[in-house]
């Protein structure tokens, strides 16, 4: 079964900053997708990046960028140019390439970006 | 467009009450649909999934069914509440065999279960 590990469970960041949240994942696929959600008080689900493991260029969205780390599992989210808006839980998400899109998730990182 | 409602948004439920929450999508045809449960301060717990009517899925073991009586239409039940079935409960839906493209995610349920 795989796992989503994220080892950080709070972090916080002063706006204008850039902020790293890590996540581990273990798996025995070879073609798999990565996401990060983001969770606003609001409590709404919000998809904030992806990455499929097939492609080596690490994904960008705007502020939002990934480093994606195939051999060691790892798929850390950037948040550049940090803003009051970013205040949010932050959680990683793996999918397998075949299978029912049952997607798994990590306990998630609660990120307050302070003015 | 698609769009995805999940009501209600807050319930209150004495134990041993039944549940049912209801989740419904549109815009779309044979999405594959999912339940979470997220307790308070932790992650997402995949509950059911379904890839087609009456196809249930189920992830752990609870007192908790699921019912997919129509196409777009994904319901989650259970007979007796229990205090533990607390938390924020979320559905989801997905294109079959799009996986790249992650879930879209209704706007929750609270339940309390008192």
């Amino acid at each position: 079964a795989q796992t989503v590990t994220q080892s950080q469970p709070e972090m916080s960041v002063q706006e204008a900053e850039t902020v790293t949240l890590s996540c581990t994942y273990d798996t025995s696929e070879n073609n798999y997708y990565l996401f990060w959600y983001k969770q606003p008080p609001s409590r709404q689900m919000i998809l904030v990046i992806r990455q499929e493991a097939y492609k080596q260029q690490n994904a960008t969205e705007n502020r939002f960028s990934v480093n994606f780390q195939k051999a060691a599992k790892s798929f850390s989210l950037k948040i550049s140019d940090s803003q009051l808006g970013d205040t949010a839980m932050y959680f990683c998400a793996f999918m397998k390439h075949f299978g029912n899109n049952d997607m798994r998730f990590g306990a998630g990182t609660r990120l307050t970006v302070k003015p | 467009s698609q769009t995805i409602h999940q009501w209600p948004a807050t319930l209150v439920q004495p134990v041993g009450s039944p549940l049912s929450l209801e989740c419904t999508v549109e815009g779309t045809s044979n999405p594959n649909l999912y339940w979470y449960r997220q307790a308070a301060g932790r992650g997402l717990q995949l509950l059911f999934y379904s890839v087609g009517i009456g196809q249930i899925s189920s992830e752990v073991p609870q007192n908790l069914s699921a019912s997919r009586p129509q196409d777009r239409q994904f319901i989650l039940s259970s007979k007796k509440l229990l205090l533990s079935d607390s938390g924020f409960y979320l559905c989801a839906w997905s294109v079959p065999g799009s996986w790249n493209y992650g879930y879209t995610f209704g706007s929750g349920t609270r339940l309390t279960v008192v």
